[in-house]
């Protein structure tokens, strides 16, 4: 079945620093893949998205490219702020787009000031 | 504008009381989930329905049951609430897509059973 695989955290960054959260996965054909953030005390919500290989998504600064050869849709920011402290999931939906999403366990990211 | 929300946001209850955790979406969205979350273990799919009297089991169902009588609300049902049960719920809703589709989350309800 399908899968997400993502890098355990916590994660704790200064700053101005950059940021990668790996994320790979397994699916048959072509998914879709998403990242969504979940800042404290809060729901879920959409980060950025991808529907197809070489696809890259960007957000707020962030970004993540579709990877088809490695599987992989790794999340990336050049500069965090004290503000993106918070859990970050991969998820992906199947090509039909009609199944539940799957998720990976989320990474928790902190940055200090 | 359009939003999905939950209630309580809080619950406290007893072990072996029935519990009801209300989700109601004006999305008009035809699909809505049910999932838990718990330290170590990310989101956990409960249940989900892709439209009216349409109900279907996740990774982990048991002890929980839901009804779909309209297409705004999916209330989780907790028939026998046990301490395994402490966590937070979040519901969340997406429209049938070609392809893609991206859930809309509520802001989650956290529940204690003592």
């Amino acid at each position: 079945g399908n899968s997400v695989t993502q890098m355990e955290g916590p994660v704790t960054l200064s700053e101005e620093a950059f940021l990668t959260i790996n994320c790979t996965y397994t699916a048959t054909g072509y998914p879709s893949l998403f990242w969504y953030v979940q800042y404290p005390g809060e729901g879920l919500q959409l980060l950025l998205k991808a529907t197809k290989a070489d696809d890259k998504g960007s957000n707020k600064g962030f970004e993540a490219t579709y990877r088809k050869e490695t599987t992989s849709f790794h999340l990336e920011k050049g500069s965090v702020q004290v503000s993106d402290s918070a859990v970050y999931f991969c998820a992906l939906s199947d090509t039909s787009g009609n199944t539940p999403l799957v998720f990976g366990k989320g990474t928790r990211l902190s940055v200090i000031a | 504008d359009a939003e999905i929300t939950q209630s309580p946001r809080h619950k406290i209850t007893e072990t072996g009381r029935q519990v009801t955790l209300a989700c109601h979406q004006t999305w008009n969205h035809n699909n809505m989930f049910w999932y838990r979350q718990d330290l170590g273990h990310g989101l956990r799919l409960i249940h989900y329905s892709y439209g009216v009297h349409d109900t279907n089991k996740g990774e982990v169902s048991d002890g929980y049951s839901v009804s779909r009588s309209n297409t705004e609300d999916l209330p989780l049902t907790l028939e026998s609430a046990a301490s395994s049960q402490t966590s937070v719920y979040f519901c969340a809703s997406s429209e049938p897509g070609q392809g893609i589709h991206e859930q809309y989350f509520g802001p989650g309800t956290r529940l204690t059973v003592t």
